[in-house]
C-alpha cells in the first residue's frame, strides 16, 4: 500500500520557534509538495520539489523554507513561527513531471497551532 | 494563468438526494482532471479522474465527465449517503510547471439522515 507519512498529526509551538514538519514517501516519487489548508481558502501550495535538492516556490512561500536531501523525504521549515502560520499542513507526492495523468498521494496532515 | 473554480459550499442534502458540485478550469492544453475527497480528520484521497476529453471518471457512485468545450468537470452522484459527508476538491496539474497540482477552494458536503 502506497504511503505518505507526516511526522506529527498535531503540533503546538510558540511564536518565534523554528519548526520542522517532516514528510516521507515510500513510492520512489520524484514530485513532492507542501500545501497549507485554511477554511474558505482551500489548498495553497507553499513549495514543491521535482527532484532531490531541487525546489520551487509555490503561491505562498513567505516565512517558509524546504529541504530535500533524499528522494523520499521533504521537510517544511518555519524559520520563526508566527500565529498566522497556524493551519493544517498537507504533504503530497506524485510520480513525476513526465507522468501527469497520475494522481498525487497525500499524508494525513499536520495541524499546527502557534501560540 | 491556470486556475480552478469550484461551487462554493457548504452544501447540505438529505440522504438519497442528487448531488452536483460544479468545477471549471483554465489551463494550457488538455490536462488530466481530478476530484479528491477529504473525510473528517484525514488527508486528501483521489476520488476519480479523467485523462482526456469526453472521458468519464467514476468511483463509489460518483461520476464526472471531462467537457473540453465548456472546460468543466462537474461531480455528480445520484443518491448521496451520510457517509459521503466530506470536503470535495477539483484539481488540475500544470504541464509547464513540473506537474504542480492546483486545487479549487473545496466544497463541504453535509448529508443528513
Amino acid at each position: 500500500d502506497v504511503k505518505v507519512t507526516q511526522s506529527s498529526r498535531y503540533l503546538v509551538k510558540r511564536t518565534g520557534e523554528k519548526v520542522f514538519l517532516e514528510c516521507v514517501q515510500d513510492m520512489d516519487h520524484e514530485n513532492m509538495f507542501w500545501y497549507r489548508q485554511d477554511p474558505g481558502l482551500g489548498l495553497r501550495l507553499i513549495y514543491f520539489s521535482y527532484d532531490v535538492k531541487m525546489k520551487e516556490k509555490g503561491d505562498i512561500p513567505e516565512g517558509y523554507s524546504v529541504s530535500r536531501e533524499k528522494k523520499e523525504r521533504f521537510s517544511l521549515i518555519l524559520e520563526s513561527a508566527s500565529t498566522n502560520q497556524t493551519s493544517m499542513y498537507l504533504c503530497a507526492s506524485s510520480l513525476g513531471p513526465g507522468a501527469l495523468n497520475t494522481e498525487a498521494f497525500f499524508g494525513q496532515g499536520t495541524r499546527l497551532t502557534v501560540v | 494563468g491556470d486556475s480552478v473554480t469550484q461551487m462554493e459550499g457548504p452544501v447540505t442534502l438529505s440522504e438519497e438526494a442528487f448531488l452536483t458540485i460544479n468545477c471549471t478550469y483554465t489551463a494550457t492544453g488538455y490536462p488530466s482532471l481530478f476530484w479528491y475527497v477529504q473525510y473528517p480528520g484525514e488527508g486528501l484521497q483521489l476520488l476519480l479522474k479523467a485523462t482526456k476529453a469526453d472521458d468519464k471518471g467514476s468511483n463509489k457512485g460518483f461520476e464526472a465527465t471531462y467537457r473540453k468545450e465548456t472546460t468543466s468537470f462537474h461531480l455528480e452522484k445520484g443518491s448521496v449517503q451520510v457517509s459521503d459527508s466530506a470536503v470535495y476538491f477539483c484539481a488540475v496539474p500544470i504541464y509547464n510547471q513540473g506537474g504542480k497540482l492546483i486545487f479549487g477552494q473545496g466544497t463541504e458536503l453535509s448529508v443528513k439522515p
